[in-house]
């Protein structure tokens, strides 16, 4: 069974500040794919990253970065200089890809972690 | 904008009331869709799967009498909450894949939050 653990429940900074949310996940299959979502107050969620399990390289995206460390089965989002706008609740989630594709798409979630930028 | 669309957005309905949620797939053939339902403070949690011409699959522990899915088309799925009680009110959300095999793009609907009285 696959599982995300998101262990930081609220975290509260000041703008400016630099923020990581951690991920951790456990799976058995060799492929599977991590998400990172957004979910502001309205509840729509927004899609910022999909990383596959063989491509290990970090990646930036503006003041986005994300760490993935397979040898820890880790995936990792930092905001650099946060901004009120960045205050979301984010998840992290967790595809596994079966024989016949149909599985993909299949997300399991972490519980998510509430940021809060304050001006 | 969204391609994948849920209708409505939200809705009330009395207890003991039927509540039908659309989730529809507008630029694209969409095979497999899946129902999600996220609780005030919590995390999504699948409820099923739809697949197209078939039945659903549902996850453990939902009831699948009680929350009917029908995926009709390649571009319409379906949710029918039945006899609505308090309990059932939260936020539900559809998604769906563009192709197989991890090539394609997931999309999310915006998600229809259910308030039963």
């Amino acid at each position: 069974a696959q599982k995300v653990t998101q262990a930081q429940t609220e975290i509260s900074v000041v703008e400016k500040e630099d923020v990581t949310l951690d991920c951790v996940y456990e799976t058995r299959d060799t492929t599977y794919y991590l998400f990172w979502y957004k979910q502001p107050p309205s509840g729509e969620l927004v899609f910022l990253i999909r990383r596959n399990s063989f491509d290990e390289q970090n990646e930036i995206s503006g003041r986005y970065s994300w760490n993935f460390q397979k040898s820890t089965s880790s995936f990792n989002f930092t905001i650099t200089a946060s901004q009120v706008v960045d205050s979301a609740v984010y998840f992290c989630a967790l595809s596994e890809e079966r024989a016949g594709g149909t599985s993909y798409g299949k997300l399991t979630f972490g519980q998510g972690t509430i940021l809060t930028v304050h001006p | 904008g969204a391609v994948v669309s849920q209708h409505p957005s939200w809705v009330i309905c009395k207890s003991g009331t039927s509540v039908k949620i659309e989730c529809r797939s507008l630029d694209f053939q969409a095979t497999t869709m899946f129902w999600y339902r996220q609780f005030p403070k919590q995390s999504l949690m699948l409820m099923a799967t739809s697949n197209e011409g078939s039945k659903a699959t549902y996850e453990q522990g939902v009831e699948k009498d009680k929350f009917l899915i029908n995926h009709a088309s390649l571009t319409l799925s379906t949710l029918t909450v039945t006899s609505a009680h308090p309990e059932d009110s939260s936020f539900y959300i559809c998604s769906a894949a563009t192709g197989g095999m991890g090539t394609g793009e997931l999309f999310f609907g915006e998600g229809s939050r259910l308030t039963v009285l």
